[in-house]
Order: C-alpha cells, then sequence, then structure tokens
C-alpha cells in the first residue's frame, strides 16, 4: 500500500486559493490519486481523482507532476464552510484494494 | 455520483449487549465494502475488507468473533459489535468499491456504550 503525507494542519483566509500538498514516493503504475474531504462526525466525501497531469471539477483541480510522487489538491477561493480534513489517497485501479488513510490535512478558513 | 447509506447513524447501548450496524450501496453493485473505525481527531482506520458470499479479511489487531461482518447481497454489508464495551464507542464508517477506482463512504454511525 502506496503511504502518503501531507502538512497535518493548515489555515487560509477566505477567498483564498488553498494548495494542499501530498507525497506519494511509492505509488505504483496502476494506482490512481484520491482526494476526500471530510467534515465532523460524517464519512468522508469524494472530491476529486486523477492519475496524471491536472484534473478540474466544479469543486477543485489536481495537479500531477509527471512522476506522480505527489499531487496538490487546489480549492480556488475557500470559504468558511471548506473548513474540514482533507485527505489523499493512493487507490489500485482496479478496484476491491484496501486503502490507507494518513493523517490528512485539517484546513482552516479563517473570516 | 455513487450513494452509500449507513443505518443506524446513532446507536446507545448498554455494555454486553450487541449492535448491528448495515451499510448499503444504493445505486451501484458492491462486490467489496469496507469497515473503518474513527476515533476523535484521528484518521480512519481499516477495520476488515467486506467481500461478498465469502468471509472478511480482517486487519491485524482487530478481533472478528467481536466484530462480525456479514456480506450475504452485492448492496449489503453488516457489522455487529458483540458484546460491546465502552472501550468500543466510536465512529464506524463504511466505503463501498464501484468495481474501478473509487470507494465511496457512507455518512457513519456514531457507537456509544454506556
Amino acid at each position: 500500500l502506496a503511504k502518503t503525507t501531507q502538512p497535518i494542519s493548515m489555515d487560509s483566509y477566505e477567498g483564498q486559493e488553498v494548495n494542499i500538498t501530498c507525497s506519494h514516493n511509492n505509488i505504483a503504475t496502476n494506482d490512481y490519486i484520491t482526494w476526500y474531504q471530510q467534515f465532523p462526525s460524517q464519512g468522508p466525501r469524494f472530491i476529486i481523482q486523477g492519475y496524471k497531469t491536472k484534473v478540474t471539477n466544479e469543486v477543485a483541480s489536481l495537479f500531477i507532476p509527471a512522476d506522480r510522487k505527489s499531487s496538490t489538491l487546489s480549492l480556488p477561493r475557500v470559504s468558511l464552510s471548506d473548513t474540514a480534513v482533507y485527505y489523499c489517497l493512493v487507490v489500485y485501479s482496479g478496484g476491491y484494494q484496501k486503502v490507507t488513510f494518513g493523517t490528512g490535512t485539517k484546513l482552516q478558513v479563517i473570516p | 455520483g455513487a450513494v452509500v447509506s449507513q443505518h443506524p447513524s446513532r446507536v446507545i447501548c448498554k455494555s454486553g449487549t450487541s449492535v448491528k450496524i448495515e451499510c448499503r450501496s444504493l445505486d451501484f453493485q458492491a462486490t467489496t465494502m469496507f469497515w473503518y473505525r474513527q476515533f476523535p481527531k484521528q484518521s480512519l482506520m481499516l477495520m476488515a475488507t467486506s467481500n461478498e458470499g465469502s468471509k472478511a479479511t480482517y486487519e491485524q489487531g482487530v478481533e472478528k468473533d467481536k466484530f462480525l461482518i456479514n456480506h450475504a447481497s452485492l448492496t449489503l454489508s453488516t457489522l455487529t459489535v458483540t458484546s460491546a464495551h465502552p472501550e468500543d464507542s466510536s465512529f464506524y464508517i463504511c466505503s463501498a468499491d464501484d468495481r474501478q477506482e473509487t470507494q465511496y463512504f457512507g455518512p457513519g454511525t456514531r457507537l456509544l456504550v454506556l
């Protein structure tokens, strides 16, 4: 299982762009990178997933360099409701494989 | 997107009793489901992998006789905490695999054992 490393916490002011980087040095060829958001007393919510280069959806962008040993989740113009824990996971593309949660990054958005 | 539900959302029980938690994939079939436990201010810890029609695979340190898992259909897995004790109080979360590379998580079940 690929191990991930993220900053434990980050602070940001409302309206700013937030970038959270995750390192996954031992990612395998068939692994995807997935980011989840978790609010207190709720299950993780899927945000975005990618394999390489850049992926963008309505809530975030995911940047993955060519070597795929790291990835960066970008949240544009954060609001107070984006205060949550963000987890980076490496997932085998064939499915059915367990994943290991790291510490996650606690993002605190400040008014 | 895919939806996973859990029932109940909260449960309080007396020490020594058993509690069953259901995990359902509502709009997709899930051959594999996963059960996690999360203590306050900590990350999710995988307890076991639930496979439809076969025995669950437990992580090291998780007692299989205490945490019974049944995955009788492609949309339902259950976790039964047997003879619950206060130290079993936690937030239990399930996830279901969509047969590709994405896991979808349930809303979680808060268990409090008195």
